[in-house]
């Protein structure tokens, strides 16, 4: 059965204070890993794409990278306004279905 | 550029009452579609997703049922509500073929009493 697990569960940062956030995934067959970012009521919104190992992505102060069992987000010093819920998916052959993790809560104090 | 669109916002239902979400996407033709639930605690759940009109996929048993009248248009139904169904309703698109990103809508917050 296909699993996706985040850690930690929650984070809290100083602003500035670089970090990494964890996927760790099992599928039979990895089509792709997706990272969402998620205010809290509401959708989550689109960040990254991954596709195969040693593949890296980034935008502003996020970085996503991903090995054949895990995808790490780093954030480089980040602001209050990077808090959010970051969450990993994953879409295994040959469903369309992305398996999300239940998610990283990130909280950056000025 | 594409919108989804999700309604109503919020609903607070009475247990055994019936249920109608709906979600709609401008500036796409053809998309997938689908409908999941995110409830607390817990990761998205997907519930059902389309690939055309009237093809629709069951991912979870339940009293839940999805229609795709339109190219565009997705609905989330109960004919009877239960307190476990409470929760927030996500509906989301993706273009069609191998791994694609979905896009989500702002979401329903249900609440079943």
């Amino acid at each position: 059965e296909d699993q996706v697990t985040q850690s930690p569960e929650a984070l809290r940062l100083q602003e500035g204070e670089s970090s990494s956030l964890n996927c760790s995934y099992t599928v039979s067959g990895l089509r792709g890993l997706f990272w969402y970012r998620q205010d809290p009521g509401k959708g989550p919104e689109f960040l990254f794409t991954l596709y195969s190992a040693g593949e890296e992505k980034e935008k502003e102060r996020l970085k996503a990278t991903l090995t054949k069992k895990e995808s790490f987000l780093h954030i480089t010093a980040p602001k209050p306004e990077d808090s959010a819920t970051y969450l990993c998916a994953v879409q295994a052959l040959p469903g369309y279905a992305l398996n999300f993790g239940k998610g990283t809560s990130l909280l950056v104090t000025p | 550029s594409q919108t989804i669109h999700q309604w109503p916002a919020t609903l607070v239902q009475p247990v055994g009452s019936p249920l109608s979400l709906e979600c709609t996407v401008e500036g796409t033709s053809n998309p997938n579609l689908y409908w999941y639930r995110q409830a607390a605690g817990r990761g998205l759940q997907l519930l059902f997703y389309s690939v055309g009109i009237g093809q629709i996929s069951s991912e979870v048993p339940q009293n839940l049922s999805a229609s795709r009248p339109q190219d565009r248009q997705f609905i989330l139904s109960s004919k009877k509500l239960l307190l476990s169904d409470s929760g927030f309703y996500l509906c989301a698109w993706g273009a069609g073929g191998p791994v694609r990103e979905q896009f989500f809508g702002p979401g329903t917050r249900l609440t079943v009493l």
